[in-house]
């Protein structure tokens, strides 16, 4: 059984820094990409970032560019998110999400870890 | 590329035959996928490549399409089908998602 869990979110301070670990079991880790999607609290899914299988290649949406940074250890079957110069606006559930699934040339995100609060706050 | 989902939210009966449309600024070769999340859970996905049903996911869902212009139906509503709906497109980066579609209990 697949399973992903999250862990290191929490309460920090608007520019502090939090580093999100996802823990991943049930699959073999190191042969799919990873993402992380978040959702600020009562609103919809954004995707944030992916990587590759060996962590050569990262995307992120805009909007976090410069600030986050994401990495695995396929060694320790784990995916990490590294944000920086937090901001109000990235209050949010962080999920970490496999892209296990294949078809027609795209992995699709089918499985998913319970997530994990994070709240940018004075 | 952005996605609009129609519409925002609905309200239908168990047994109801419900439909949700989900549009592309773009045209995305179909890598459209299909989610279904309850308050407090992650997404669990439902539907990808447009029209393939996960494994494990019931009959009742569907979805189709191309282009730019996408479906997902659930024929024959069960109460556990009462949820916020989500499409998301993989042509290319970055991924998005839609607003999504909360279907409620008339």
């Amino acid at each position: 059984e697949v399973q992903l869990v999250e862990s290191g979110g929490g309460l920090v301070q608007p520019g502090g820094s939090l580093r999100l670990s996802c823990a991943a079991s049930g699959f073999t880790f190191s042969t799919y990409w990873m993402h992380w999607v978040r959702q600020p609290p009562g609103k919809g899914l954004v995707w944030v970032s992916r990587m590759n299988t060996d962590g050569h290649t990262t995307d992120y949406v805009d909007s976090v560019k410069g600030r986050f940074t994401i990495s695995r250890d396929n060694a320790k079957n784990s995916l990490y998110l590294q944000m920086n110069s937090l901001r109000v606006e990235d209050t949010a559930i962080y999920y970490c999400s496999a892209a296990i699934t294949y078809t027609g040339g795209r992995y699709y995100l089918d499985s998913w870890g319970q997530g994990i609060l994070v709240t940018v706050s004075s | 590329i952005q996605l609009t989902q129609s519409p925002s939210s609905l309200s239908a009966s168990v047994g109801d035959r419900v439909t949700i449309t989900c549009r592309a600024s773009q045209g995305i070769s179909g890598y459209l996928a299909w989610y279904q999340q309850k308050p407090g859970k992650a997404p669990d996905l439902l539907i990808y490549a447009a029209s393939t049903l996960q494994s494990g996911v019931p009959s009742r869902f569907s979805g189709s399409g191309s282009g730019t212009d996408f479906t997902l139906t659930i024929s024959g509503l069960q109460p556990e089908d009462f949820a916020t709906y989500y499409c998301q497109h993989l042509d290319s980066m970055p991924i998005t998602f839609g607003q999504g579609t909360r279907l409620e209990i008339k």
